[in-house]
């Protein structure tokens, strides 16, 4: 089955500053992957996705994200984080059990301090 | 272009009701799938329908049911409402055709919070 594991379940970062927010995934092939964004009291928001063309994907807001095969990692980075990006980061994979069901890793809150 | 619509946005209920969300997909999208979050269990599945027929299921006891219409609006139902059903239930919808919705990704609605007391 596969899953994502999310490794950090907060991070702090200041404004200006580099964002690195980690996530490793367990597949037996090259899965695909998105990157999700959900703000206080909002839905879910799609921030980026991979789905084996280039490892190197470019998401909205400046974010990227590069996918590892050999260490099965899919981390999202941002040159310079903004204090609008002060939200909860889920890193997320299709499938998990049949279907276009999608698994969830379990979120990482970003907070932006000035 | 509208986006996904889910109402109500807020909803307290009482131990023991029913409820019934609705989901209002963007418009051309088939696909409709149903999200339950909350602060211990994070984001888990529902269900999923296409076409008005349900295609995938979540590990969820059977008061959670959900239907789809010819015009691709969704609504769940939660029937014997327990304190543990408090969440934030979203619904997401997609273009996709099939079982391939990665190429077209999904759209989230802001969810309705069902709060039971």
């Amino acid at each position: 089955a596969q899953s994502v594991t999310q490794l950090d379940s907060h991070v702090s970062v200041s404004e200006g500053t580099p964002v690195l927010l980690r996530c490793n995934y367990s597949s037996s092939y090259s899965p695909s992957l998105f990157w999700y964004v959900q703000h206080p009291n909002k839905g879910l928001q799609l921030l980026l996705k991979y789905t084996s063309a280039a490892t190197l994907v470019k998401g909205i807001n400046g974010f990227e994200a590069e996918f590892k095969k050999s260490e099965t990692s899919f981390h999202l980075t941002k040159p310079s984080a903004h204090m609008s990006d002060a939200a909860e980061y889920f890193c997320v994979v299709p499938g998990g059990g049949g279907g276009n069901k999608l698994t969830f890793g379990t979120g990482t809150q970003l907070k932006v301090e000035l | 272009k509208a986006g996904v619509t889910q109402t109500p946005r807020y909803l307290i209920k009482t131990r023991g009701q029913q409820v019934t969300l609705s989901c209002s997909p963007i418009s051309g999208h088939r696909s409709v799938s149903w999200y339950q979050q909350t602060p211990g269990q994070g984001l888990q599945f529902l269900f999923e329908y296409f076409s008005e027929t349900q295609r995938n299921k979540g590990n969820f006891p059977g008061r959670f049911s959900g239907r789809q219409f010819s015009n691709s609006r969704s609504e769940m139902n939660v029937s014997t409402l327990e304190l543990g059903d408090s969440a934030l239930y979203l619904c997401a919808s997609s273009l996709a055709d099939g079982f391939s919705p990665l190429i077209y990704g999904y759209t989230f609605g802001s969810g309705t919070r069902l709060t039971v007391v």
